[in-house]
């Protein structure tokens, strides 16, 4: 049983496209994040979501819009990809705002705009 | 905002060998977490410190949390292949509803 899916695993695109990827939990988690992960490694938040509401977005474009049309579902959708937008994207899902527990993080989604 | 740095960023051992990654926050912590990352693979949760000083032990691996609760420490005795990765310090101050990552220092194990 996958704790935390993500879909696609792999996404080329072209520039200008838009595009969305899917997460999913199944561990009855309340808070569901995003995570862009670059070529260096580094892990910068993007979103999270407690109970259905935004409650942190650390500045990112725009063009990136979380949708959550459940407690168990966060999808990030990408409008007008730009180049710089290549990255690994992570979905990950922790108990209350992860204060007391680790964030469980899924499998990954590399995203690749040509 | 509240920054996380880790060092080293990359560390190449023997087999057998010792490893330490060390991790500093420029505010006060409330708590810390440790992921580690395979190569090709995502974060996967470690380990949680909370009380000053406190240190915590899984197997081969000891975690530290500083006395001031702005540094932290893992060091990992006799290295084996499968550590190989990328570790990741994550803090959160008692300002922050979310959890600061490290740049993370990343192990390579020769055997």
């Amino acid at each position: 049983d996958t704790a935390v899916s993500q879909t696609p695993k792999y996404l080329v695109t072209q520039m200008g496209n838009d595009k969305s990827i899917k997460c999913e939990q199944n561990l009855g988690h309340d808070t569901m994040y995003w995570y862009k992960q670059d070529s260096k490694k580094f892990l910068k938040i993007m979103f999270s979501y407690n109970n259905k509401e935004l409650i942190i977005n650390e500045t990112v474009p725009n063009r990136f819009s979380p949708k959550s049309p459940d407690k168990a579902h966060l999808n990030l959708h990408i409008n007008s990809l730009e180049l710089g937008d290549s990255a690994v994207y992570f979905c990950a899902s922790s108990r209350s705002g992860g204060t007391n527990y680790g964030y469980t993080f899924g499998s990954g989604t590399r995203l690749t705009v040509v | 905002g509240q920054q996380v740095m880790q060092i080293p960023q990359y560390q190449h051992v023997q087999e057998g060998e010792d490893f330490t990654t060390y991790c500093n926050s420029s505010t006060t912590l409330s708590n810390i977490q440790w992921y580690k990352q395979r190569p090709g693979g995502h974060p996967v949760f470690l380990i949680q410190l909370v009380k000053s000083g406190e240190v915590k032990k899984q197997k081969r691996l000891t975690f530290q949390f500083g006395e001031a609760k702005k540094n932290s420490s893992l060091h990992i005795t006799a290295t084996q292949t499968t550590d190989v990765g990328t570790y990741f310090c994550a803090g959160r101050d008692n300002y922050g509803q979310n959890f600061v990552f490290g740049p993370g220092t990343r192990l390579s194990v020769l055997p």
